[in-house]
């Protein structure tokens, strides 16, 4: 099993709605990633967790809540987002411990706020 | 602070054609990694390859084919007899010690029968 998974795959929601996005894998991977992809731009960090605990947040607005309940799930807790929130949310997950490793990453989740 | 560019913003070639994606990386590290990642239009981002910087060695996957220069700076992306099917946007990425992914701005790439 070498997929990290994203659930859902599209998501439209209002300014003063609450959801999150999940990612999944088996890989047993430690360090896991949330990125944001604008249309036609390179994936933006926003999110690292190693040992299921947040190493990394890149100043991401507090509407963006990450979690990490075990070794194998990542979540994105979404309220109130703005337009501008847009994009492709891709999850990733990696080995620790080298550094030559790649990341495995999820096929996204393409969010909508209207 | 290590930077990736990838010049060529959209590439445009007719199938079977050969076709060179560049990426010219910056760090003053001594150990490093570089990595070429495809995204289709269905948005998943495949990784393609990783090379250290202590492997100056050219590989070739089938169709693919790289080549790293350390002279240069550059870790190029050869796809021979393209098909549509590599129609994507290509990212080269760097990577240093335990840090995270730097990626380059990416190159889409257009192959029409």
């Amino acid at each position: 099993d070498t997929e990290v998974t994203q659930t859902p795959k599209h998501l439209v929601m209002g300014m003063t709605n609450k959801k999150s996005l999940k990612c999944e894998q088996h890989m047993g991977h430690r360090a896991m990633y949330w990125y944001k992809q604008k249309a036609k731009k390179p994936p933006e960090l926003m999110f690292v967790y190693s040992y299921e605990k947040l190493s990394i947040n890149e100043s991401v607005p507090s509407r963006f809540s990450p979690e990490c309940p075990n070794s194998s799930l990542l979540n994105l807790h979404l309220h109130a987002l703005q337009p501008e929130d847009s994009a492709l949310y891709l999850c990733a997950s990696s080995q620790t411990g080298g550094t030559n490793y790649g990341y495995t990453f999820g096929s996204g989740t393409r969010l909508t706020v209207v | 602070a290590q930077k990736v560019t990838q010049a060529q913003t959209e590439i445009s070639v007719v199938e079977k054609e050969d076709v060179t994606l560049d990426c010219v990386y910056e760090t003053r590290d001594t150990t490093y990694y570089l990595f070429w990642y495809k995204q289709p239009p269905s948005g998943e981002l495949v990784f393609l390859i990783r090379r250290n910087s202590f492997d100056e060695q050219n590989e070739i996957s089938g169709r693919y084919s790289w080549n790293f220069q350390k002279s240069t700076s550059s870790f190029n992306f050869t796809i021979t007899a393209s098909q549509v099917v590599d129609s994507a946007v290509y990212f080269c990425a760097l990577r240093l010690g335990y840090s995270t992914l730097t990626f380059g701005k990416g190159t889409m790439l257009l192959v029409s029968p």
